[in-house]
C-alpha cells in the first residue's frame, strides 16, 4: 500500500524556536518521489520541496531543512528559527507514479509571537 | 502572470442541484487535477487528466463528473448524486513527461457549501 502518515496534527511553537514535522511513508516501489507542500490561511497549497528516491542528501534552504531517510522511510521536514509567518498546514506527499500523489493528513503548524 | 485560477472561491448549493466549479491554468501544463480536502484531513484524487478529451477516476470519482476539453480548462461538476459535497476542492497542474514525476501547482481553492 501507498500511504503518508504525518502523526503530529497540531503543533504550537513559540517565535524563534525550531520546529521538526515528522513525515512516514510506505512503499514497495523502489521509484518515488517526495514532496512538501505549505497551505497558509488562504487555501492554496505552496510547492516546498521534491525529493527522490535515489537521492538521500539533506537539503538546505534558509531556514527550512529536510532530513530523508530510506531506512525509516521518513522524510522530516525541520524550521529553524520559526517565524509568526510559517504558520500553516504542512502537508507530505508521496508519488509512485506520475499521476497518483498520496498526501498526508497534514501537520498545522501555529508559531506564537 | 502564469497561475492556476479557480471560480468562485465561495459557492452555496441547494441539495438536489449540481454545481460546476472551474479551474483555468496559463503554464501549458499536460496534466491537471481535482482534489477534495474535507476537515483534518488530507487531499484526496478525484478526477484527473493528461491530454485533452482524456481524463481518469481518482480515488473518490463517485458523483463528480469532468471534461476537458481545452488544454488550459479541466472543470469539475458536483453532481446530486454526490452525498455529501461540502469540502474545499483543490485544482492542480503539472508538467506530465513520463516518468518525471514532477510536482503539481495548486489553484486557491473553491469552497463548496451545501444548504
Amino acid at each position: 500500500a501507498q500511504k503518508v502518515t504525518q502523526a503530529q496534527t497540531e503543533i504550537s511553537v513559540v517565535e524563534k524556536e525550531d520546529v521538526t514535522l515528522d513525515c512516514v511513508y510506505e512503499t514497495r516501489d523502489t521509484t518515488y518521489y517526495l514532496f512538501w507542500y505549505k497551505q497558509p490561511p488562504s487555501g492554496e497549497l505552496v510547492f516546498l520541496i521534491r525529493r527522490n528516491s535515489f537521492d538521500e542528501q539533506n537539503e538546505i534552504s534558509g531556514r527550512y531543512s529536510w532530513n530523508f531517510q530510506k531506512s525509516t522511510s521518513s522524510f522530516n521536514f525541520t524550521i529553524t528559527a520559526s517565524q509568526v509567518v510559517d504558520s500553516a498546514v504542512y502537508f507530505c506527499a508521496l508519488s509512485y507514479n506520475n499521476n497518483d500523489m498520496r498526501f498526508g493528513a497534514g501537520t498545522r503548524l501555529t508559531v506564537k509571537p | 502572470d502564469g497561475g492556476i485560477t479557480q471560480s468562485p472561491k465561495y459557492l452555496f448549493r441547494k441539495e438536489g442541484q449540481n454545481v460546476t466549479l472551474s479551474c483555468e491554468q496559463n503554464l501549458n501544463h499536460d496534466a491537471m487535477y481535482w482534489y477534495r480536502q474535507d476537515p483534518g484531513q488530507g487531499l484526496r484524487l478525484i478526477y484527473y487528466s493528461q491530454i485533452v478529451n482524456d481524463f481518469q477516476k481518482g480515488d473518490i470519482a463517485e458523483g463528480y463528473s469532468v471534461s476537458r476539453e481545452k488544454k488550459e480548462s479541466f472543470p469539475l461538476t458536483v453532481t446530486s448524486a454526490q452525498k455529501n459535497p461540502t469540502a474545499f476542492y483543490l485544482c492542480a497542474s503539472s508538467i506530465d513527461v513520463g516518468g518525471s514525476y514532477n510536482e503539481q501547482f495548486f489553484g486557491p481553492g473553491t469552497r463548496l457549501t451545501v444548504l
